[in-house]
């Protein structure tokens, strides 16, 4: 089955360092890759996607993500976190041929000053 | 606005009273899904629906109904509700030209509804 594997639960960094979030995924064709933000007492938000096109995205509020293939992976990053930035983000997979969307269970982003 | 609304956003019950969760679009989306969130286990969806009288089951669908008798509504049923369905819950739509959804089309998400059963 189609799954996807977000590598930490909670993550802590200081105001203006790097942000990265992990994300693997298990799919033997690539499928769609997404990334959305929840912020505290809100849904969800799309912060980015991949389908298929450049493997390098760029999302919202400067995020990115890069599709790599060889290594099933679609982590999260950002160059410089800003406390606004504090929310759990959820990695999610659309395999191909499906109407379905599978989420991780989420890596809660803490910045501190 | 194009929103996403859920009603109610607080819900207390108890064990075995029906009760329903309402969600309605207005961006005249084809697909709409339900998912519910449980600490540790992310969102995992409930039941989704293509398009007015077409719904399938999700991932975890025992103890719950839908129906979509209109585009922009998909009312979430629970007949008798359990403990174990204490959660957070959320609506979310997108629209798919292409056909083929939800794959490449963004989903758009409710504020949730939080449920408590006693």
């Amino acid at each position: 089955a189609q799954s996807v594997t977000q590598l930490g639960s909670h993550v802590s960094v200081s105001e203006g360092a790097l942000v990265l979030l992990r994300c693997n995924y298990s799919s033997s064709v690539p499928p769609y890759l997404f990334w959305y933000v929840q912020y505290p007492n809100q849904g969800l938000q799309l912060l980015l996607k991949y389908t298929s096109a450049a493997t390098l995205v760029k999302g919202i509020n400067g995020f990115e993500a890069e599709f790599k293939k060889s290594e099933t992976s679609f982590h999260l990053t950002k160059p410089s976190a800003h406390m606004s930035d504090a929310a759990e983000y959820f990695c999610a997979v659309s395999p191909a041929n499906t109407d379905k969307l599978i989420f991780g269970t989420g890596t809660r982003l803490q910045v501190f000053p | 606005e194009a929103q996403v609304t859920q009603n109610p956003r607080y819900l207390i019950t108890v064990t075995g009273k029906k009760l329903t969760v309402t969600c309605s679009q207005n961006m005249n989306h084809e697909y709409m899904s339900w998912y519910r969130q449980d600490p540790g286990l992310g969102l995992r969806q409930i039941y989704y629906s293509m398009n007015v009288e077409v719904t399938d089951k999700g991932d975890v669908p025992e103890g719950y109904k839908v129906s979509r008798k209109e585009k922009r509504n998909f009312p979430l049923i629970l007949e008798s509700p359990s403990p174990n369905q204490t959660s957070l819950y959320f609506c979310a739509s997108s629209l798919d030209p292409s056909g083929r959804v939800p794959s490449t089309d963004t989903q758009y998400f409710g504020p949730g509804t939080r449920l408590t059963v006693l």
